[in-house]
């Protein structure tokens, strides 16, 4: 069974920064692109960033770009983001998300994990 | 990156056919057969029903179904059930190579 379960949200003061994780099972990970997707409390989805499977290609949203780092370790099967000089804006649930193979569609999400922004 | 503009309801009677309709420009919905939706209740992680405009994944009801035409593509849901009730979101690839949602729509099942 397919599984992604992100971690590391939690409270953070403005300018502050944030790990996210995403550990992931049920499948072979380093043959998947994966993606970050965040939700604002009421709000609609929005795509932040995407990774290649083996990493070398990353693309941002320009909302997070220079701020938000996207990694993979495909040993450890995970997926990461580092967050900095975090806003109130990014006051959001985060999910990571499989890309679906050879295609575009995102088929498995993660129950996401809330960060808040506030001081 | 401007969201792709959706409806914010649609609503429908339980066995009717409802359409949400998902548009965006040329650079994105337009360019390419790049385009997916997602269902959402409230509290969980969304759920792929279409991707590549209109390929199901296994296990999505056939009830679902994709199309598009020009800049604008569009979710089909026949049968209306009460289950189907949720938000709807599309999402298309975009010519500088990043992914787009859609503004989301609400269905009601009256």
């Amino acid at each position: 069974e397919v599984q992604l379960v992100e971690s590391g949200g939690g409270l953070v003061q403005p300018g502050g920064s944030l790990r996210l994780s995403c550990a992931a099972s049920g499948f072979t990970f380093s043959s998947y692109e994966m993606n970050w997707v965040r939700q604002a409390p009421g709000k609609g989805l929005e795509w932040v960033s995407y990774i290649s499977s083996s990493g070398s290609t990353i693309y941002y949203a320009d909302s997070v770009k220079g701020r938000f780092t996207i990694s993979r370790d495909n040993a450890k099967n995970s997926l990461y983001l580092q967050m900095n000089s975090l806003r109130a804006e990014d006051t959001a649930v985060y999910y990571c998300a499989r890309t679906v193979r050879g295609s575009s569609g995102f088929d498995y999400w993660g129950q996401g994990t809330l960060v808040t922004v506030s001081s | 990156q401007s969201a792709l503009t959706q409806p914010a309801s649609v609503s429908g009677s339980p066995g009717q056919s409802i359409t949400i309709s998902c548009t965006g420009t040329s650079s994105d919905v337009g360019g390419y057969n790049y385009v997916s939706w997602y269902q959402q209740h409230p509290g969980k992680a969304p759920k792929l029903m279409i991707y590549d405009v209109s390929n199901r994944p296994s296990g999505v009801s056939n009830r679902f179904s994709g199309s598009k035409s020009g800049n604008t593509a569009s979710l089909t849901i026949s049968g209306l059930q009460a289950e189907d009730e949720a938000d709807y979101y599309c999402s298309s690839y975009t010519s500088s190579s990043v992914y787009v949602f859609g503004t989301g729509t609400k269905v009601t099942v009256l």
